[in-house]
């Protein structure tokens, strides 16, 4: 089982474009959850998707965005890029439902320019 | 709305010493209450977490927290640190509803030879 993988590790964009961040869960998992992690900062919980839509979200505007693929993998998207957006993106996959371990990727570093 | 407060941004121990990272929590009823650690470049990995029942609560690489309602606090404990313990510690509390944890800014565990 290789968990959850993010994809890519590191992207650099430049101020106004949009980016796609990818997302595989753990086999077995329904459930995948994007927090934003700005440097030395813990975890900002983005949103959630469970069966294709989005089920909870946290306090971002709407430039952010996410899908979520039959398979249970999932994207993050982001429109008109803010040097602000420079962060940690962590993608953490769970079973619906569940109280239980909320297993996390590597993440994916962000660099806007 | 619930919230998590890490006091101590770095922490700084020798080797051998023992440890505690202190985590105190913001919510109304019962928490579910979560620490993780970070190495660097890394995702976020789960060390305890604490539901129902016995307040101390024993996790992976030879840590414990206890949970003590009365000062709404989680704090975590390592009675010998080793050098690879250092790290990024986060503390999370999450409530029955969302199945979303909140996290705190993380502690910083510098350890010395």
């Amino acid at each position: 089982d290789a968990g959850v993988t993010q994809s890519p590790t590191h992207l650099i964009k430049t101020r106004g474009q949009q980016v796609t961040l990818r997302c595989s869960p753990k086999s077995g998992h329904d459930t995948v959850s994007w927090y934003q992690q700005a440097l030395g900062q813990g975890p900002q919980f983005i949103f959630q998707y469970y069966e294709e839509e989005e089920r909870q979200r946290g306090n971002f505007p709407d430039r952010f965005s996410g899908h979520q693929f039959p398979n249970y993998s999932s994207e993050l998207n982001v429109n008109a890029l803010l040097l602000g957006d420079s962060a940690l993106y962590l993608c953490a996959s769970s079973e619906s439902g569940v109280w239980t371990e909320a297993f996390f990727g590597q993440g994916t570093r962000l660099t806007v320019v | 709305a619930q919230s998590v407060t890490q006091p101590d941004i770095h922490i700084t121990v020798s080797e051998g010493a023992s440890l505690e990272l202190r985590c105190n929590y913001s919510y109304g009823a019962t928490p579910y209450l979560f620490w993780y650690v970070q190495s660097p470049g890394q995702g976020l990995q789960l060390l305890l977490k604490y539901f129902s029942g016995d307040t101390l609560v024993q996790g992976i690489k030879g840590f414990e927290a206890e949970f003590k309602r009365s000062q709404s606090s989680f704090n975590l404990r390592k009675p010998s640190v080793h050098w690879s313990d250092a790290a990024e510690y986060f503390c999370a509390v999450g409530s029955g509803g969302s199945y979303i944890p909140t996290f705190g800014r993380g502690t910083s565990l510098i350890v010395h030879p």
